[in-house]
């Protein structure tokens, strides 16, 4: 089945480390995604790329750093340079508009929560 | 102003009664509006799309959209316990090439049965 893989589910980090979440696809989607997730306030855009190679800063991405050296794959890493790390990280991937219909669906991982000790 | 405005809720609804959300957004060229369902813990999961004026229905849940008003609604019909969890308004414009989804705060439903 076709789907977004995210790993680990559930982390923890020690104040002053960098991790880095996983976010794999098989869905041949090309555009990628990651967004944070805060109770009360929704979905915040870190970072997203359209293509291999080729990424743009969302809303938030102070603290955080990407790439996307495969189609399939963009994982995020969570530097110390973050201050408040600790968040539900979604990852989501959609066709860009050059693709089949559809396109404007995101589809979601299912999420991987970060807790700073 | 936020760019994508719901009530957070809770909002309380019998069972088998109709389920009323509302999203407001500021973004008058707005293009595109999803509505998507999220259950504690879990990812959202998308519900409804709707891009044009009017209704748009797909067994018990309609979206409908005003652009003048700016407005876009989902109705849940004949309400289950299932349909307790909090849903989020997104809205795709026209900034970061169309790529970037903007998304409310969500409001939290309960069906009580």
């Amino acid at each position: 089945d076709g789907g977004i893989t995210q790993s680990p589910k559930y982390l923890f980090r020690k104040e002053g480390q960098n991790v880095t979440l996983s976010c794999e696809q098989n869905l041949n989607h090309d555009a990628m995604y990651w967004y944070r997730q805060d109770p009360g306030q929704g979905l915040r855009l870190i970072y997203y790329s359209q293509i291999v190679n080729d990424f743009q800063k969302g809303d938030i991405a102070e603290g955080y750093s990407v790439s996307r050296e495969k189609k399939e794959s963009f994982p995020l890493t969570v530097t110390s340079a973050q201050k408040n790390p600790t968040a539900f990280y979604l990852c989501a991937s959609r066709r860009s508009p050059s693709q089949r219909s559809g396109a404007n669906v995101l589809t979601f991982g299912a999420g991987s929560r970060l807790t700073v000790l | 102003q936020k760019e994508v405005e719901q009530n957070s809720g809770p909002l309380s609804v019998p069972e088998g009664a109709i389920a009323s959300l509302n999203c407001t957004y500021s973004d008058r060229v707005s293009q595109s509006f999803f509505w998507y369902r999220q259950y504690s813990g879990k990812s959202p999961e998308l519900i409804m799309s709707i891009y044009s004026n009017g209704d748009k229905e797909d067994g018990r849940f309609t979206a409908q959209l005003n652009k003048a008003s700016q407005y876009v609604s989902l109705l849940i019909r004949d309400s289950q316990p299932s349909d307790s969890a909090t849903y989020l308004c997104a809205v795709r414009g026209p900034n970061f090439g169309n790529e970037k989804l903007t998304f409310g705060t969500g409001t939290r439903l309960t069906i009580i049965p």
